[in-house]
């Protein structure tokens, strides 16, 4: 069974940093790409970056350029995102996520950036 | 970017009603398109793969069909657990981009 559990949410201050992990088990996970999404509260999801299987290639969009980054350790079976110069618009749950297609996903961990 | 409008934004309906729900890509994205739904609280499940194809465990009345540009899910009979919000995901060319979602109501 693919399990995929995130942590490392929690209150940051504006221009704060903050790391997310999520650990994977259940499958083959340097055969997947990985993906991060999130979700505002009570807003839809939004898709915001995404990881080759060997961490070599990694895209984000558009609004975490610059501030966040995506990063993967396959000999532990762990994702990240590396999350600087937060905004209050960052404020959301993030959810970890199987593939490019996103077969899986994670129960998400809430960021809330506020003073 | 590809932008996907998902429309209706909400949809309400009855037990036993069938109902589509449509999104349309900016430009063409062959059939790199899934189907999520979510409910409150909870983080989405995937319906439908590559358009049409039904995930395993996921019951018959959920169907996807469309191509390129135009996309739709239907529920064929709701029922009450049907209720929830459901999403389209593109996954064709990066970034990758949802819907804006649907959110389906007991009427």
């Amino acid at each position: 069974e693919v399990q995929l559990v995130e942590s490392g949410g929690g209150l940051v201050q504006p221009r704060g940093s903050l790391r997310l992990s999520c650990a994977a088990s259940g499958f083959t996970f340097s055969d997947y790409r990985m993906t991060w999404v999130r979700q505002a509260p009570g807003k839809g999801l939004e898709w915001v970056a995404i990881i080759s299987e060997d961490g070599s290639q990694k895209t984000y969009v558009d609004s975490v350029k610059g501030r966040f980054t995506i990063s993967r350790d396959n000999a532990e079976n762990s994702l990240f995102l590396q999350m600087n110069t937060l905004r209050v618009d960052d404020t959301a749950v993030y959810y970890c996520a199987r593939g490019a297609a996103i077969a899986d996903w994670g129960q998400g961990t809430l960021l809330t950036v506020s003073s | 970017d590809i932008q996907m409008t998902q429309s209706p934004s909400s949809l309400s309906a009855s037990v036993g009603d069938r109902v589509t729900i449509t999104c349309r890509a900016s430009q063409g994205i062959r059939n790199d398109l899934g189907w999520y739904q979510q409910k409150p609280g909870t983080a989405p499940k995937r319906l439908i793969a590559a358009a049409s194809s039904l995930q395993s465990g996921v019951p018959s009345r959920f169907s996807g069909s469309g191509s390129g540009t135009e996309f739709t899910l239907t529920i064929s009979s709701l029922q009450p657990e049907d209720f929830a919000t459901y999403y389209c995901l593109q996954h064709n060319n990066y970034p990758f981009t949802f819907g804006q979602g649907t959110r389906l109501e007991i009427k």
